[in-house]
């Protein structure tokens, strides 16, 4: 099946740094989501790319979608304490594969105050 | 709204037992999916249900059914626990053109 690989698999970083991660995939894309899960409970989307190239902020954070619709990368600027969790991308490749998420290995992000 | 609810939050079964994962929405989405999360693998589709009375095998079917009883709730089964069935499952919904899945906040379940 698809696969994604996602970058780094952890990061320590000090409170106000920024953060990158990102995500690549043999396969083309359609629709790319960036996920957050705290400790204990579910994934929550954060932002969401439905077009190549497009760039995309929510507050602090900023994605884009790859020219090649075969990566992403989520950007943190300032990064404070409640950042901390496990980062997921999530993409999407149409056709037959319509509402199915191939989901990344995840970032864990820690953050020192 | 409650969004997305899964019980139980937290279960333990001996291999050979069987139960159901139960999963309810309130957001009248018209899909809905089951995924499990283990250590390192992100999470991995089982089964979905792209609308009421349909549903289909996600990438680790094996050892599972599921039932779609009404656009509200899509229950998970496991008829003959295993050990390697020992995971967090995560129920999600979709309003079904736009990806943006929604999720509950997961039920862990340990096979002893």
């Amino acid at each position: 099946g698809q696969q994604l690989n996602q970058s780094p698999q952890s990061m320590f970083i000090q409170e106000g740094e920024d953060v990158s991660m990102n995500c690549t995939s043999s396969s083309i894309f359609n629709t790319w989501l960036w996920y957050k899960q705290d400790p204990g409970e579910g994934p929550v989307l954060l932002i969401a790319l439905y077009k190549a190239g497009e760039l995309t902020s929510n507050g602090r954070l900023t994605a884009q979608f790859g020219i090649t619709r075969k990566d992403s990368f989520l950007n943190i600027s300032a990064s404070i304490p409640s950042d901390v969790g496990i980062y997921f991308c999530a993409g999407q490749s149409g056709g037959t594969s319509y509402g199915k998420l191939t989901f990344g290995q995840g970032t864990i992000l820690t953050v020192h105050p | 709204n409650a969004g997305v609810t899964q019980t139980p939050k937290f279960q333990v079964l001996k291999t050979g037992q069987s139960m159901t994962l139960q999963c309810a929405q309130d957001m009248n989405h018209n899909s809905m999916y089951w995924y499990r999360q283990d250590p390192g693998m992100g999470l991995r589709l089982i089964y979905y249900s792209a609308s009421e009375g349909t549903t289909d095998k996600g990438e680790v079917p094996n050892g599972y059914n599921v039932s779609r009883l009404n656009k509200r709730e899509f229950s998970l089964r496991l008829e003959s626990a295993a050990p390697s069935q020992t995971s967090v499952y995560f129920c999600a919904s979709e309003e079904g053109n736009y990806n943006e899945q929604f999720f509950g906040p997961g039920t862990r379940l340990t096979v002893l």
